[in-house]
């Protein structure tokens, strides 16, 4: 079976401690990406990579770190500095590294701060 | 879970009307874009895509319209049916740049 998995499906922290959402492709795929959507918005970009030890800042990084060690994971961890972490996590990944073609998303984790 | 659908403009179609979906997007160096799916709780699926050099491109049900005149892009779903309603929403690339914009999307919903 191809495609991106990420895990889990729902998590639960509590205020002060740092989670990390995994994130897989079997695609072969370059380039990965990680999204937030929260209600009634456009999915807004935290971090990107295109290529194996190297990612960068999207347009709300503050809070968020990633690593790229293997074209297979991009793991996402929100740690205590992130304000509002409570949302809809999406991975992404993609063949072209320029960004003109399609993303394939996974099915999201849906983190929740208690 | 709570619904992406939330506060989104919402097209209310009849099973087996067509359905027309609008985006706007701002940027006239945009050369590629895509149309996403996004049931409640899962994550967004590729519909279609079509390239600025193309003005219409179709797939199964489903046909894409591009006017970059207007900077518009619309989906139209033919024959709607239950399993359509969704969110729906189009991202945008901008020639040499390595990301998508994504618009807020339209909830879609199918009368039985």
């Amino acid at each position: 079976d191809g495609g991106i998995t990420q895990s889990p499906k729902y998590l639960f922290r509590k205020e002060g401690q740092n989670v990390t959402l995994s994130c897989e492709q079997n695609l072969n795929h370059d380039a990965m990406y990680w999204y937030r959507q929260d209600p009634g918005q456009g999915l807004r970009l935290i971090y990107y990579s295109q290529i194996v030890n190297d990612f960068q800042k999207g347009d709300i990084a503050e809070g968020y770190s990633v690593s790229r060690e293997k074209k297979e994971s991009f793991p996402l961890t929100v740690t205590s500095a992130q304000k509002n972490p409570t949302a809809f996590y999406l991975c992404a990944s993609s063949p072209d590294r320029g960004g003109s073609d399609t993303q394939y998303f996974g099915p999201g984790t849906r983190l929740t701060v208690l | 879970g709570e619904s992406v659908g939330l506060h989104l403009p919402t097209l209310s179609v009849q099973e087996g009307d067509n359905s027309i979906i609008n985006c706007a997007y701002s940027n006239s160096a945009s050369d590629y874009f895509i149309w996403y799916k996004q049931e409640s709780g899962k994550g967004p699926q590729f519909i279609i895509d079509i390239r600025s050099n193309m003005d219409k491109r179709q797939g199964q049900r489903v046909t894409v319209l591009l006017n970059k005149t207007v900077k518009h892009l619309s989906l139209q779903i033919a024959a709607t049916q239950p399993g359509d309603s969704a969110v729906y929403f189009c991202a945008e690339n901008i020639e040499g740049n390595n990301r998508l914009a994504f618009g807020k999307g339209n909830q879609v919903v199918v009368i039985p």
